[in-house]
């Protein structure tokens, strides 16, 4: 089975620290994807990597950056915390399917972080 | 710019009973369609995959189907028990580019009551 493991399930953090989100996956998948989940706005994309050290922006990317220095791992870093970022940080992985049809994504159990 | 609706927010029904839960999207150009289960603190767990070329798939008591035409899919659970109790998503492969993004439903809420 697909193992996606985030490595903290809670974080609290204040105002203006450097905060890192760490995600680690265990089945050689070239992408990886960051996601915050809020109540009434659903999933939305933060950033995705398809190779390593290769990223591109999602939906909302202001005020993070990420890392992917290895395939298994696909960092979120957030530069410099605020409040309208306390949320659930969910991590995901796939491989590409061929002929464009995608395997399914798998999710960690997310990192629940508030920011105060 | 592709959107995706699940209706209803919320449903709850008896133990036993057949259910449907629907995904709308507006953008009939997509790779795939992907259905998601979520307990509550937790993250998401994929239920069931459709290929764009696909109709259906099924899953032991579940079975989604695909009409890209119209814009919709459904996700059919037979004999539904408490432990089905749970936020159902469905979400989309954007078929703008070939990377597995996705754009997520904000889910339908299952209750099953005993």
């Amino acid at each position: 089975d697909v193992k996606v493991t985030q490595s903290s399930r809670y974080l609290v953090k204040r105002t203006g620290e450097k905060v890192f989100l760490e995600c680690v996956q265990d089945m050689d998948h070239e992408n990886m994807f960051w996601y915050r989940q809020d109540p009434g706005l659903g999933l939305r994309l933060i950033y995705f990597s398809y190779d390593v050290k290769m990223k591109e922006k999602g939906d909302i990317p202001e005020g993070y950056s990420v890392s992917r220095e290895k395939k298994e791992r696909f960092s979120l870093i957030l530069e410099s915390a605020s409040t309208n970022q306390t949320s659930m940080y969910l991590c995901a992985s796939s491989s590409p399917g061929v002929r464009g049809g995608h395997q399914p994504q798998h999710f960690g159990d997310g990192t629940r972080l508030s920011i105060l | 710019k592709q959107e995706v609706t699940q209706i209803p927010a919320a449903l709850s029904v008896p133990e036993g009973e057949n259910l449907v839960l629907n995904c709308s999207f507006t953008d009939s150009a997509i790779y795939n369609l992907q259905w998601f289960r979520q307990d509550p603190g937790k993250g998401l767990t994929s239920l069931l995959l459709i290929q764009s070329s696909q109709r259906e798939q099924t899953s032991g008591r579940l079975n989604a189907s695909l009409d890209k035409s119209s814009g919709r899919s459904t996700l059919y659970i037979a004999a539904s028990q408490p432990g089905d109790s749970a936020t159902y998503l469905c979400a989309v492969n954007r078929g703008s580019s070939n990377t597995g993004k996705l754009i997520f439903g904000q889910g339908t809420t299952l209750q099953v009551k005993p």
